[in-house]
């Protein structure tokens, strides 16, 4: 059975460092490309990175670019979300998702979700 | 970047109506590279349709998904109690992965 698990979202100053992690588990995790999206408080999703399987290329949302960088451990089966230069804007619900595979790059599967509030 | 513009924002059915949800985009989407979603309160998105008009595993058959180009549409068929929720599409013809704005199908 497919499982992500998303952690680390916490309380953080604006202008603070956060790193969220998703734990993958049930499918070859190297096969797959990922992504994160997040959902601000009572508003819809927003598509922020995408990492392709070999980790060789990285695209990012144009919100975050340059401030977040996508990454992975295929070792760990563990899938990253350092977000640097927060703003009040960042708070959201963030999303690990798998993406469907043969090159469709929508998602099949999603994490619970792990929220990040960027509050003083 | 694409912009995705989903009509009607809300929508207010009566459970068995037929509901008829609308994404258009700002350019044509290659290869029909277009998704759709439910989202129920508290819940993570669940894929329904797949490259325009694939049924994604176990979705029942009342969803279907039309259309290419810039114009797609979401109908379900027979609205369920279980289907009232938000629905978002999702292009992934291009690098930037974009969502619309979702439309919200509630009781009538």
């Amino acid at each position: 059975e497919v499982h992500l698990l998303e952690s680390g979202g916490d309380l953080v100053q604006p202008g603070g460092p956060l790193r969220v992690s998703c734990a993958v588990s049930g499918f070859t995790f190297s096969n797959f490309a990922m992504s994160w999206v997040r959902q601000a408080p009572g508003k819809g999703l927003e598509w922020v990175s995408h990492v392709p399987g070999n980790g060789i290329y990285t695209y990012y949302a144009g919100s975050v670019k340059g401030r977040f960088t996508i990454s992975r451990d295929n070792s760990k089966n563990t899938l990253y979300l350092q977000m640097d230069s927060l703003t009040a804007e960042d708070t959201a619900v963030y999303y690990c998702a798998k993406t469907l595979g043969n090159s469709k790059y929508c998602y099949d599967y999603w994490g619970q979700g792990t929220l990040v509030t960027v509050s003083s | 970047e694409i912009v995705l513009t989903q009509s009607p924002a809300t929508l207010s059915l009566s459970p068995g109506e037929r509901a008829t949800l609308s994404c258009r985009a700002s350019q044509s989407v290659s290869s029909s590279s277009l998704a759709w979603y439910q989202q129920r309160p508290g819940q993570a998105p669940r894929l329904l349709i797949y490259d325009a008009s694939s049924r994604a595993t176990g979705i029942p058959d009342r969803f279907s998904g039309s259309g290419s180009g810039t114009d797609f549409t979401l109908t379900i068929s027979r609205v369920e109690p279980e289907d009232f929720a938000v629905y978002y599409c999702q292009q992934y013809g291009y690098s930037r992965y974009t969502f619309g704005g979702g439309t919200k199908v509630e009781i009538k």
